[in-house]
């Protein structure tokens, strides 16, 4: 059965910290990987990353795909109280749409 | 702007009434999603479906079914709800195999049975 591991479960930290989000995955015909962040309302787009070793960035967040040890992290460097958020990763096989997702990183940025 | 919409946010109901859950999208997306999320355990898929009429279960189909009558709209159906179903609904489109990104969630309808 496909699974998608995320660690830690939740996270508190001060505006300015840099914080790293684990995600593990185990998808058959495995295509992409997917992060996603979530406040109040619907997830919202942030990556996707298919192939190992190339760091995707936005702004603060990066993100990277390890293919061999199937893994992928979220890096957010200078956090700001704004991040504060659900952060969501999820597989996607090759041959349907579907995405199979973590359980999320509830990240708290205090100032 | 692309929207995928929602028709409540919020829903009380009672134990063994039928529940309709709407789901609309505006994007002409070949495939509709319906998940669960629930604290500790994330997005859980209910059904889903790649075109008019057809549906497919996901991971935790009992309890529910589903229709697709036309293109535009999913919904999902509570046949006789119980408290165990109170969660967060989230409603999902994606454009088809083609495109390589992710879905477009709708806000999400808050569902508390009593």
């Amino acid at each position: 059965e496909d699974k998608v591991v995320q660690s830690p479960l939740s996270l508190v930290v001060h505006e300015g910290d840099t914080v790293t989000l684990n995600c593990s995955y185990e998808v058959t015909n495995f295509r992409s990987l997917l992060w996603y962040k979530q406040e109040k309302k619907a997830p919202t787009f942030l990556f996707m990353l298919t192939s190992s070793g190339i760091e995707k960035k936005s702004g603060r967040l990066s993100s990277i795909l390890d293919k061999k040890e199937l893994f992928s992290i979220l890096n957010i460097t200078a956090t700001q109280t704004g991040d504060s958020a659900i952060y969501l990763c999820a597989g996607r096989d090759t041959y349907g749409n579907k995405l199979v997702f973590g359980a999320g990183t509830i990240l708290r940025v205090k100032s | 702007d692309v929207k995928v919409t929602q028709s409540s946010r919020y829903l009380v109901k009672r134990t063994g009434e039928k529940v309709f859950l709407e789901c609309v999208q505006d994007m002409d997306h070949e495939n509709m999603f319906w998940y669960r999320q629930d604290p500790g355990l994330g997005l859980r898929l209910i059904y889903f479906s790649y075109d008019v009429k057809m549906k497919e279960k996901g991971d935790i189909p009992e309890g529910y079914s589903v229709s697709r009558e036309k293109k535009e709209r999913f919904s999902l159906i509570l046949e006789s709800a119980s408290t165990n179903q109170t969660s967060m609904y989230l409603c999902a489109s994606h454009p088809g195999a083609r495109n390589l990104y992710g879905y477009t969630f709708g806000s999400g309808t808050r569902l508390t049975v009593v």
